[in-house]
């Protein structure tokens, strides 16, 4: 069966950065692009940006360009997100999600569990 | 900036029907998708390209899409789905959430 499972959850401090891994297995992991969604607590799904694991290639949202990077390790079947210049803004659940293509839509047909990230001094 | 307008809540009676809106302009040139999210747990899809159900998804959830408003309809509303649903959709190769809704059955 389709799983993804995530890193633990992290705290860190305004300015540092975090690295948030989401290993994928039951399916073949460079068949299917990868996306990144955030929830910080009691507020709505706020999306960063995808990957497709099979070349690296990336699309980032506009509001994260510069400080998101996604990337993957094929071997391991894992996709990673890391979040630079950590704010306290940032604090957030983080999941991610395989995307199921229907032509140039794609919609989320399986999620990680979320990681918590915490950014406080 | 392009946005998706959903109501904050919607209430509805067990085996009653519910509906959830989605708004944004020309929306009905987009596929739209819908997501269920109960407390503690990740979002589930349960609608996909407007009206599509993926596997698991029971029938009583539904979904149109036309002009500026796409819909989330549930038939014979049960206790089990009271959550948020959050409406999607991609807009200049961007992702686009809508603010959720609650669903309450009462």
């Amino acid at each position: 069966q389709v799983q993804l499972v995530q890193s633990g959850a992290e705290v860190k401090k305004p300015g540092a950065s975090v690295k948030v891994s989401c290993k994928a297995s039951g399916y073949t992991f460079t068949t299917y692009d990868i996306t990144w969604v955030r929830q910080a607590t009691g507020q709505g799904l706020e999306w960063l940006g995808w990957m497709k694991p099979n070349s690296g290639d990336t699309v980032y949202s506009q509001k994260f360009q510069g400080r998101v990077t996604m990337t993957r390790s094929i071997s391991t079947t894992t996709a990673y997100m890391e979040l630079s210049s950590l704010r306290s803004d940032d604090t957030a659940v983080y999941y991610c999600a395989r995307i199921r293509w229907s032509g140039s839509y794609g919609s989320f047909d399986f999620w990680g569990q979320g990681t918590l990230v915490t950014v406080a001094s | 900036s392009y946005e998706l307008t959903q109501p904050p809540s919607v209430s509805v009676s067990p085996g009653q029907t519910a509906s959830i809106t989605c708004s944004g302009d020309k929306l009905g040139d987009e596929f739209v998708c819908w997501y269920q999210q109960k407390p503690g747990q990740s979002p589930l899809l349960v609608i996909y390209q407007d009206s599509k159900r993926p596997s698991g998804i029971p029938e009583r959830f539904s979904g149109s899409n036309s002009g500026t408003t796409a819909t989330l309809t549930i038939s014979g509303t049960q206790a089990a789905d009271e959550a948020d649903y959050y409406c999607q959709a991609w807009v200049s190769s961007s992702v686009l959430f809508g603010g959720g809704t609650k669903l309450t059955v009462l």
